[in-house]
């Protein structure tokens, strides 16, 4: 059973860009997470899914960001127009349901 | 508002002493707490689970404490190896398995 696979590895965008960052869960998981984390920090929630569901988007900006996870492939986080202070790693992490969660290896997004 | 802290950024220890770091946690009320491993440029790695109900776990030489009164858990590496050295996350389930992490603690082992 393949690990949670996210893609790219790094991304790198000129400022006003859009970035779109790929989670594809462990095989059986329908919950799925994302996290952003700057260096030295934790990782801040950004938003929680379920199948074809948005379950809180709390942590998420309202305006360029936007997540989804359809009911076929991967989960999608979507950020349009960046800007500088959008570069950060973006882990994803999935679960069978809830609790232990299984994490990606993480997108480096780089905004020039 | 709600916050979840742990104790300080960075812990130091010699090999083989017990590290213990602390989460702490107000105006939440978690069914669970999960702590993480996270080594450099790497995704965190699940370690413990411990529930609202059961004060204590065990997984060979770590142990996790939860105090819903005190809103506290403690997790201690017994033994510490130079191996051990990462950063530790707790994670507090806020509802519907929805999970929130604290900032970390680096544990640094010294040989």
């Amino acid at each position: 059973n393949a690990g949670v696979m996210q893609n790219p590895r790094h991304l790198v965008r000129r400022r006003g860009q859009e970035a779109r960052l790929r989670c594809s869960p462990m095989k059986g998981h329908s919950h799925v997470y994302w996290y952003r984390q700057l260096p030295e920090e934790g990782l801040k929630f950004m938003v929680y899914l379920q199948k074809e569901n948005i379950i809180d988007e709390s942590g998420m900006p309202k305006e360029r960001f936007s997540a989804e996870f359809p009911k076929e492939g991967p989960s999608i986080l979507r950020i349009q127009q960046v800007v500088r202070g959008d570069s950060a790693a973006y882990f994803c992490a999935s679960s069978f349901r809830g609790e232990k969660l299984f994490f990606g290896s993480g997108t480096q997004l780089s905004v020039l | 508002s709600q916050k979840i802290e742990q104790n300080s950024e960075a812990l130091n220890i010699q090999e083989g002493k017990t590290a213990t770091l602390t989460c702490n946690y107000t105006n939440y009320s978690p069914a669970y707490l999960q702590w993480y491993r996270q080594d450099p440029g790497r995704g965190p790695v699940f370690l413990l689970l411990i529930r609202e109900n059961e004060k204590e776990k065990r997984k060979e030489r770590l142990k996790v404490t939860f105090d819903t009164t005190l809103k506290q858990s403690l997790f201690h590496i017994t033994a510490s190896q130079p191996a051990d050295s990462a950063t530790y996350l707790c994670a507090l389930d806020i509802g519907n398995n929805d999970m929130r992490f604290g900032a970390g603690t680096r544990l640094t082992v010294k040989p």
